[in-house]
């Protein structure tokens, strides 16, 4: 069965770091295309960040440069390191597997919420 | 890159049909044929329903039909049923490895 579980979410200060993470269990990380996208309060879906097969990472452009998309095989594990975060990243962030020959997302998480306040 | 435009609600009764509109430019939906739609009840994650313009999953019913022209695609719900009521969601591949969702469209069964 396919499972995708999300964590590390929670309450963080502006300008602050958090790392989300994305628990794989029925298909290997490594061979698929891994999507992040993101929900905020009341609003519309938003793509983030996509990381392939072969390891090229992509992001949306409002983003680069303060998200990193990454993940770890051995631990079939999909991560997002959110640095210098503000106000407007909070949402629901849901991790996704993407079709390698689709581009669609197939399969998601439950999402893990992000609330940047002081 | 611009969010998709999709109508903020659509609507109907039971047994009718909907139809909702999701339009870009020539550098996503009319540039690709990777168009999906997503239907999303409150609180729970998006569901694919559509994939490549006009392709269903298995599992989810024949009720729903995707097309494409131009730089427009459009999602049709036949048959409306109370299960229908949610809010859809497309995306596009816009080249450059980006994608780009639409705005979201309420769908009500009255």
């Amino acid at each position: 069965e396919v499972q995708l579980v999300e964590s590390g979410g929670g309450l963080i200060q502006p300008g602050g770091s958090l790392r989300l993470s994305c628990a794989v269990s029925g298909f290997a990380v490594s061979s698929n295309y891994m999507s992040w996208v993101r929900q905020a309060p009341g609003k519309g879906l938003e793509w983030v960040s996509i990381i392939y097969s072969g390891g090229g990472t992509y992001y949306a452009d409002s983003l680069k440069g303060r998200f990193t998309i990454s993940r770890d095989t051995s631990k079939n594990t999909l991560f997002l390191q959110m640095n210098s975060l503000r106000a407007e990243d909070t949402a629901v962030y849901y991790c996704a597997r993407v079709g390698v020959t689709t581009l669609s997302l197939g399969d998601w998480g439950q999402g893990t919420l992000v609330t940047v306040s002081s | 890159q611009s969010a998709l435009t999709q109508p903020p609600s659509a609507s109907g009764s039971p047994g009718q049909s909907v139809t909702i509109s999701c339009t870009g430019t020539s550098s996503d939906i009319g540039g690709y044929n990777y168009v999906s739609w997503y239907l999303q009840h409150p609180g729970k994650a998006p569901k694919l329903m559509i994939y490549e313009v006009t392709k269903r999953p298995s599992g989810v019913p024949d009720r729903f039909s995707g097309s494409k022209s131009g730089n427009t695609a459009s999602l049709t719900v036949s048959g409306l049923q109370a299960e229908d009521e949610a809010d859809y969601y497309c995306i596009s591949y816009a080249g450059s490895n980006n994608f780009v969702f639409g705005t979201g469209t309420k769908v009500t069964v009255l």
